[in-house]
């Protein structure tokens, strides 16, 4: 089938910076998302970039597109205790009837250590 | 409010009875979208509507299921005859996305509420 994936858990120290991978396997993907959610609350839109994009950085946030490898990458410089969460990635997939239909995939769980 | 409301947050029913999940979607948002999350687990799509029909309902696991929305506003999901493997939480979302809008509605970002927690019995 075509899945995101992700890698379950990362651990990084305060101040360090956090790399989250994220692969996914539709050519066709146009939006790729970065959520966070944190415990007991909905998923907050991070960014997002285009697929003819190879790069985008907004603030601590800097999203890495390989479109070859279908790779992307969140990075967050100077992690903080506040970041840690659960951070998903996301894509939308070209055509179909579901404008808008995100597939996930199953988070990677960031914990920032003091 | 601005954002997405859900409710309840949190139920409890015992396995066999139905229960009902409502959806507040953003005033004007034309998509809404449930998705459920199991513990430990990434989101699956569950169901997707335009307005008040619902072009892809690929990720309702079974017949158990169903969601509907009125006045492209407000969506109820229904579990009927609940399992225990239907424990999650049920998330729901919504968006300026439409299929009249073309590819700058891929840019629209989903908003979710902040779910209900269903436990099964």
């Amino acid at each position: 089938g075509e899945d995101v994936e992700q890698s379950l858990f990362l651990s990084v120290r305060e101040g360090d910076s956090s790399v989250i991978n994220c692969t996914y396997t539709d050519s066709s993907s146009t939006y790729l998302y970065w959520y966070k959610q944190e415990p007991g609350a909905g998923l907050q839109l991070l960014t997002y970039i285009f697929s003819n994009m190879d790069m985008k950085q907004d603030q601590r946030l800097t999203v890495l597109l390989n479109k070859k490898d279908k790779h992307l990458s969140l990075r967050i410089a100077d992690t903080q205790t506040g970041d840690s969460a659960i951070y998903f990635c996301a894509e939308i997939r070209a055509g179909g009837t579901s404008y808008g239909k995100l597939t996930f995939g199953q988070g990677t769980i960031l914990t920032v250590h003091p | 409010g601005a954002g997405v409301s859900q409710s309840p947050s949190n139920k409890v029913t015992e396995k066999g009875k139905d229960v009902e999940l409502r959806c507040d979607p953003i005033s004007g948002h034309t998509a809404l979208y449930w998705y459920r999350q199991r513990l430990g687990q990434g989101l699956e799509f569950l169901i997707y509507f335009q307005g008040n029909s619902a072009p892809d309902k690929s990720g309702l696991p079974s017949d158990r299921f169903s969601a509907e929305r009125t006045g492209e506003s407000v969506s109820t999901l229904t579990i009927q005859r609940t399992q225990q493997e239907d424990s999650a939480v049920y998330l729901c979302a919504s968006s300026l996305a439409g299929l009249d809008r073309g590819l700058s509605s891929y840019n629209s970002p989903l908003h979710f509420g902040n779910g209900t927690r269903l436990t099964v019995t």
